[in-house]
């Protein structure tokens, strides 16, 4: 049972432009929600979260918007630089719980200079 | 302090030995947890302990799986009799349990069984 999805096994945009990676979950029990960057023989690194009561966060060139009515996230980087190739991996947690995190298959993006 | 240290980098064993992991969390952090990534998959939750107990285990740690944290600091991991299967990534992180700064993972430990 796959409680997170990214259905986008690639992502592929020029520099500069705008990347956006999509995530849909399905347990209505999430209630925090965080993006990681993993590159090649790294652990993945945090990147930025967004709590159920928000619809948006925003940090840096990073911003992530929550619509819950849909269960659907997604992450804008914008202007993307070459430096941003990497997995990009979404995951959600129950907050009150404190313990796992449940992640996505992850969406390789390219930045092409 | 620079963040989490998972120790070996790499392990190859042989289908059958006994393998075991370490991870030094960042040293305020009273939470570790243990995942597990294989190709092409995020990682998966193992476990996860607050100080010195462990306080949930997912059920892919069957009994051939144990993981310790004594003392609350570092933690070790074991895998019995491995099995080819058990070829992964396992990874590390530990938490000051405030969501808004995420969790921090180390770099983990590649086990390949032959």
């Amino acid at each position: 049972d796959q409680q997170v999805k990214q259905n986008s096994p690639s992502l592929s945009v020029q520099e500069g432009r705008i990347s956006i990676l999509n995530c849909d979950y399905t347990n209505s029990m999430f209630d925090y929600f965080l993006w990681y960057k993993k590159y090649p023989a790294e652990g993945p690194t945090f990147l930025i979260s967004i709590s159920s009561i928000k619809d948006k966060n925003e940090d840096g060139r990073f911003t992530v918007f929550l619509n819950k009515s849909a269960k659907h996230l997604s992450l804008h980087i914008v202007p993307s630089q070459p430096g941003d190739s990497a997995v990009y991996f979404c995951a959600a947690s129950v907050e009150t719980s404190g313990s796992r995190l449940t992640f996505g298959e992850g969406t390789q993006l390219t930045v092409n200079p | 302090d620079t963040g989490v240290s998972q120790n070996p980098r790499h392990k190859i064993t042989k289908r059958g030995q006994n393998v075991t992991f370490r991870c030094d969390p960042i040293s305020e952090h009273n939470r570790l947890y243990w995942y597990r990534q294989t190709l092409g998959q995020g990682p998966e939750f193992l476990t996860y302990f607050q100080n010195e107990a462990q306080l949930e285990k997912s059920r892919l740690l069957s009994d051939r799986f144990s993981a310790e944290r004594p003392k609350g600091s570092f933690s070790t991991l074991e895998i019995q009799r491995t099995e080819q299967g058990d070829s992964a990534m396992y990874l590390c992180a530990s938490s000051s349990g405030i969501m808004d700064y995420g969790y921090t993972f180390g770099s983990g430990t590649r086990l390949t069984v032959v």
